[in-house]
């Protein structure tokens, strides 16, 4: 089966400018994730959906950050606008249900100038 | 979630067996242990899982304690290509969150 699609796979942008991410999941997976890592940590976790409903966007940086998955498939993620601090990778997973092994994507890796 | 440690970093001799170990004293009953491995500059990987008994599959072999405390991870024949940082992580079955740690990272050499 394809995995999950994520692009682009780098950026580069200046502090204060908006980007935006998308992700891909794995065909029929209801759950939907959004890691942020940053160089040396491990993944944390942004936001989760279940189908296009927003389970979980306590950890969100809801100022700068936006997430949305409208027809419970694809998913965007924004960052609008970007400071020094954002500079991660930024991780897409997906799962057939809530609580199943979740599958990654090979992440965004941005980069804030 | 229980916080699990791990030692920082291991290597190993390809085509030995590799021991990853993992300690999480405060587990509770209803939380599962989950492997992860991260190859450098892709996302991580799931490897396996378990509650309380021992489990195989193409992948590893996971080592649960009778008191669940602590765990092993078993790569049965490293390859070059398992070298990762893997992680061991702590999951209530009523929550969906994967928190990850530092994990360990692993170096298999030739």
């Amino acid at each position: 089966e394809a995995g999950v699609a994520q692009s682009p796979r780098y950026k580069i942008i200046e502090k204060r400018q908006s980007v935006a991410f998308w992700c891909n999941p794995i065909s029929g997976h209801a759950t939907l994730y959004w890691y942020q890592q940053i160089l040396g940590q491990g993944p944390k976790l942004l936001i989760q959906f279940q189908n296009n409903g927003v389970v979980d966007d306590s950890q969100l940086p809801k100022d700068r950050f936006s997430a949305e998955r409208l027809k419970g498939v694809d998913s965007t993620l924004k960052i609008q606008p970007a400071k020094l601090e954002d500079s991660a990778v930024y991780l897409c997973a997906s799962s057939p249900h809530h609580g199943q092994p979740q599958h990654f994507g090979d992440g965004t890796r941005l980069s804030i100038l | 979630d229980a916080k699990t440690t791990q030692p920082p970093s291991m290597d190993c001799a390809e085509g030995r067996a590799a021991n990853l170990p993992c300690n999480h004293s405060t587990i509770s009953g209803n939380e599962y242990v989950y492997w992860y491995r991260q190859i450098h500059s892709q996302g991580p990987q799931y490897i396996i899982h378990g509650l309380k008994n021992n489990e195989t599959n193409e992948m590893a072999s996971l080592i649960i304690t009778e008191d669940r405390k602590s765990s092993t991870l078993i790569l049965p024949h490293a390859t070059l290509r398992d070298t990762a940082v893997y992680y061991c992580i702590a999951r209530d079955v009523n929550d969906y969150k994967l928190s990850f740690g530092a994990g360990t990272t692993v170096t298999v050499r030739a």
